[in-house]
């Protein structure tokens, strides 16, 4: 299957720092991309959908301006997480689905730990 | 609104059984099904991907069926190994290209 590509697997950050998540798609190009959250426990919880070269849409009760996507190439979509807070400390997962190909390839996620 | 069950939550076996997990869901117009792995702290790993005019798909070990009627995914895991320990998600998509909506997976344990 096609290859997802997620960066950094874990990061720590201090309180009120931004972070950033990069998802890449390495062998195909990915109009849409997903960004999820997961729980410990629990199952995933769609955050966004990222369409490239256009403005990201939110699920309901997710804050845009907290957690920023931008999809600027059809390999690349980026999450920042602006002035983290612990409560924001969760496992990011990206998915990305190539035009046509409806299977979705899941990054390996990323763990942020705000202290 | 779509919603996906899976039960049970969490599933123990002694290796070499075969088990059946399951999935359900609520609007029966999807577009297709996708079971995924997710090992402890990792991503996902796409096991089996059934399209909505498809009744069922299999791949080594693993059969899993879609009845789009009832609402109703099954996953088939024969001679399970102790190494099939995982969390197992089941995920709907509405539409090609849409979002996919997740059960709360089935945590399972195979004892050596």
């Amino acid at each position: 299957g096609a290859v997802v590509s997620q960066h950094p697997s874990r990061v720590i950050c201090k309180s009120g720092t931004s972070v950033k998540i990069e998802c890449r798609s390495l062998d195909f190009q990915a109009t849409t991309m997903f960004w999820y959250r997961q729980f410990p426990k629990q199952s995933l919880m769609l955050m966004a959908t990222s369409n490239e070269g256009s403005k990201a849409t939110y699920e309901q009760g997710v804050e845009k301006d907290k957690f920023l996507i931008n999809h600027a190439s059809l390999t690349l979509s980026t999450l920042t997480v602006t002035s983290a807070h612990p409560e924001d400390s969760s496992f990011y997962i990206c998915s990305a689905s190539s035009p046509g190909n409806t299977e979705a390839f899941f990054g390996q996620g990323t763990r942020l730990t705000v202290v | 609104k779509q919603e996906v069950t899976q039960i049970p939550a969490a599933l123990s076996v002694p290796e070499g059984e075969n088990l059946v997990l399951n999935c359900s869901f609520t609007d029966s117009a999807i577009y297709n099904l996708q079971w995924f792995r997710q090992d402890p702290g990792k991503g996902l790993t796409s096991l089996l991907l059934i399209q909505s005019s498809q009744r069922e798909q299999t791949s080594g070990r693993l059969n899993a069926s879609l009845d789009k009627s009832s609402g109703r995914s099954t996953l088939y895991i024969a001679a399970s190994q102790p190494g099939d320990s995982a969390t197992y998600l089941c995920a709907v998509r509405g539409t090609q290209g849409g979002k996919l909506i997740f059960g709360q997976g089935t945590e399972l344990s195979v004892k050596p």
